[in-house]
């Protein structure tokens, strides 16, 4: 089975601070790919990263980084010197790989709020 | 540019009618998703088209539920005889390519609520 865990439920930072929010995974797929979404108040679901199991180097972009760890089966998100607009619900999602499938397992989302 | 609509954006039925949901997906994306959002939860996997063809269905679509995307280009979702527990956002997204080498775009949901 497959499950994504964000314990997180909600967070709530000052402007200027580094947060991070958690992710968790459960599979037993050997190749799966981890994504990042955020859902701002519009309700659209925004694509943020895409990691594949094989890759293990943490990836930065800008004030964002993803650090994935197969050992802890965690995949991390940080938002550098946060800022009001990162204020939305952010989601970490597995996509397992056996049969072809092309669904994606959603974890419930950590709400983050960044007050100026 | 126009991103993935769904319309309608809003409905409130009463339990026992049908409902149906309609998205339009960016233009010459092959690959068509439904979930289903209840409040504070993540976004649950119903069902998934390449073209025309239905590939995917979850568990969770249950008999009362079906989907279709006739000229794979649209898509509709219908609801029969709605339970309150069918109240919820339905997201649609679609994809030029393969979930693994491309990313999904979503629709801003239609949100039902049945009473």
């Amino acid at each position: 089975a497959q499950k994504v865990t964000q314990a997180q439920t909600e967070i709530s930072v000052v402007e200027k601070e580094d947060v991070t929010l958690d992710c968790v995974y459960e599979t037993r797929d050997t190749t799966y790919y981890l994504f990042w979404y955020k859902q701002p108040p519009s309700g659209e679901l925004v694509f943020l990263i895409r990691r594949n199991s094989f890759d293990e180097q943490n990836e930065i972009s800008g004030r964002y980084s993803w650090n994935f760890q197969k050992s802890t089966s965690s995949f991390n998100f940080t938002i550098t010197a946060s800022q009001v607009v990162d204020s939305a619900v952010y989601f970490c999602a597995l996509s397992p790989t056996q049969g072809g499938s092309e669904k994606l397992v959603f974890g419930k989302g950590t709400k983050l709020t960044v007050n100026p | 540019d126009t991103g993935v609509s769904q319309d309608p954006r809003h409905k409130i039925t009463k339990r026992g009618q049908n409902v149906t949901f309609r998205c339009d997906p960016i233009s010459e994306h092959n690959r068509l998703y439904w979930y289903r959002q209840t409040l504070g939860q993540g976004p649950e996997f119903l069902t998934y088209f390449q073209n025309e063809a239905q590939l995917e269905k979850s568990r969770l679509l249950s008999d009362r539920f079906s989907a279709e995307r006739p000229k794979g280009s649209f898509s509709t979702l219908e609801i029969q005889r709605t339970e309150q527990g069918d109240s919820a956002m339905y997201l649609c997204a679609s994809s030029p390519g393969q979930l693994h080498t491309g990313e999904l775009f979503f629709g801003e949901g239609s949100r039902l609520t049945v009473l």
